[in-house]
């Protein structure tokens, strides 16, 4: 069974950068895909991007060239971060493996404030 | 980006009711849909993958079906444990994108 757990600072001062760490057990991150969802206070869900298991990365262009999605081999983790936050970038953070098809495994999330 | 728009936004359902919820692509998607139930403070559970195949472990009430631009997810008869917000996916086209979620209440 897979299974995926975010760690990354809760809050987060306007301009800065947002880390999060997606821990992988039960697998390979070198397998499928993996992605990153977001779900601000209120609203529906959004795709941030992806990794592929070749460490091919894929962006929302809703987000621009704020966002980076990269992986470590080595520790069975892939990673977020997200520059120039502003408050509307507030929300719970979901890693998540993808398929080709569909996402299959999701983590618990973690919510992250964007506030001085 | 492909927009997708489900309805109703929001619906009330008794227990044992049958319950269908439409999602609409803007444009075809071929059958590359996805079904999600989302609780609060829980994270998302895949239901449905390419618009008709059950994940592992979801029961037999839930069914999706359609293909190109129009979909529908069905709970035959709902269970207390149901009542979530459903959201439907696309992953046709990069970026993937969500509906705006249904809200499935109890009556």
């Amino acid at each position: 069974q897979v299974q995926l757990q975010e760690s990354g600072p809760g809050l987060v001062n306007p301009s800065e950068t947002l880390s999060l760490t997606c821990t992988v057990s039960g697998g390979s991150i070198t397998n499928s895909y993996w992605t990153w969802v977001r779900q601000p206070p209120g609203k529906g869900l959004e795709s941030l991007g992806y990794i592929s298991y070749s460490g091919s990365a894929n962006y929302n262009p809703s987000l621009k060239s704020r966002v980076t999605i990269s992986m470590d081999t080595s520790k069975n983790q892939f990673s977020l971060r997200l520059s120039s936050v502003t408050a509307a970038d507030t929300a719970v953070y979901y890693c998540a493996r993808g398929q080709q098809t569909h996402i299959d495994y999701w983590g618990q999330g973690t919510l992250v404030t964007v506030s001085s | 980006d492909i927009q997708m728009t489900q309805s109703p936004s929001s619906l009330s359902a008794s227990v044992g009711d049958r319950v269908t919820i439409t999602c609409r692509a803007s444009q075809s998607i071929g059958n590359y849909l996805s079904w999600y139930q989302h609780k609060p403070g829980k994270a998302p559970r895949t239901l449905i993958y390419v618009a008709s195949s059950l994940q592992s472990g979801v029961p037999s009430r839930f069914s999706g079906s359609g293909s190109g631009t129009d979909f529908t997810l069905t709970i035959s008869s709902l269970q207390p444990e149901d009542f979530a917000t459903y959201y439907c996916q696309q992953s046709y086209s990069h970026p993937a994108t969500f509906g705006q979620g249904t809200r499935l209440e109890i009556k």
